[in-house]
């Protein structure tokens, strides 16, 4: 069972654009979200996070909108740039043992054009 | 400065060969991960380690092993390569009560 979906599975925006990024998980006890950009031939590094206690959280351009009754999150970059172009992932973890262990969702391929 | 690197970065091996993929940590994480990431799938939790001598299963952990004898490393065997195990894997570390994982580089293997 998929504990985290996400949505698009691709994205295609121009340069200038919104991207918009959806998740959605299952586990009411998971309690930090975190999204992952990835770079071809790179491993994923740490984006933006959100607690559930708060229901946005933006740094630069990049935004998260977390919604805890409907269990759904997402990322929005605005004035979306090619180098943003690469994977991105959400995750969903809980604390256990005091440690934190992302399950991810299946990741989006974005891709801005000039 | 510390960081996470994975060895080999790539390897082809044969089925049914044992195969051992090494992850160093330099950053003194308690946690450490490893993850196989598939088109379509996304990254996928194979095993996971609090600290020394403590390891646990993850979601796909079926003919995986792995080992905890310090804190900075991490290896993970596949006791008898098999196609289906094909993959990009990453190891990750993160702090206790840290929320963030590090991750590597990523071995890219290919069992033929």
């Amino acid at each position: 069972q998929q504990q985290v979906k996400q949505s698009p599975q691709s994205l295609i925006v121009q340069k200038g654009g919104i991207s918009i990024i959806n998740c959605a998980y299952e586990n009411t006890a998971f309690d930090y979200f975190p999204w992952y950009q990835q770079f071809p031939g790179k491993g994923p590094a740490l984006l933006i996070a959100i607690r559930p206690d708060v229901s946005e959280k933006k740094e630069g351009r990049f935004t998260i909108s977390f919604n805890k009754s409907a269990k759904q999150f997402s990322l929005h970059i605005m004035d979306s740039q090619p180098g943003d172009s690469a994977t991105y992932f959400c995750a969903a973890s809980r604390e256990s043992g005091g440690s934190y262990i992302p399950t991810f969702g299946r990741g989006t391929s974005l891709i801005v054009h000039p | 400065d510390a960081e996470i690197t994975q060895s080999p970065r790539h390897k082809i091996t044969e089925t049914g060969r044992q195969v051992t993929l090494a992850c160093h940590q330099t950053w003194n994480h308690n946690n450490m991960f490893w993850y196989r990431q598939d088109l379509g799938h996304g990254l996928r939790l194979i095993h996971y380690s609090y600290g020394v001598q403590d390891t646990n299963k993850g979601e796909v952990s079926d003919g995986y092993s792995v080992s905890r004898s310090n804190t900075e490393d991490l290896p993970l065997t596949l006791e008898s390569a098999a196609s289906s195990q094909t993959s990009v894997y990453f190891c990750a570390s993160s702090g206790t009560a840290n929320t963030e994982a590090f991750f590597g580089q990523g071995t890219r293997l290919t069992v033929v």
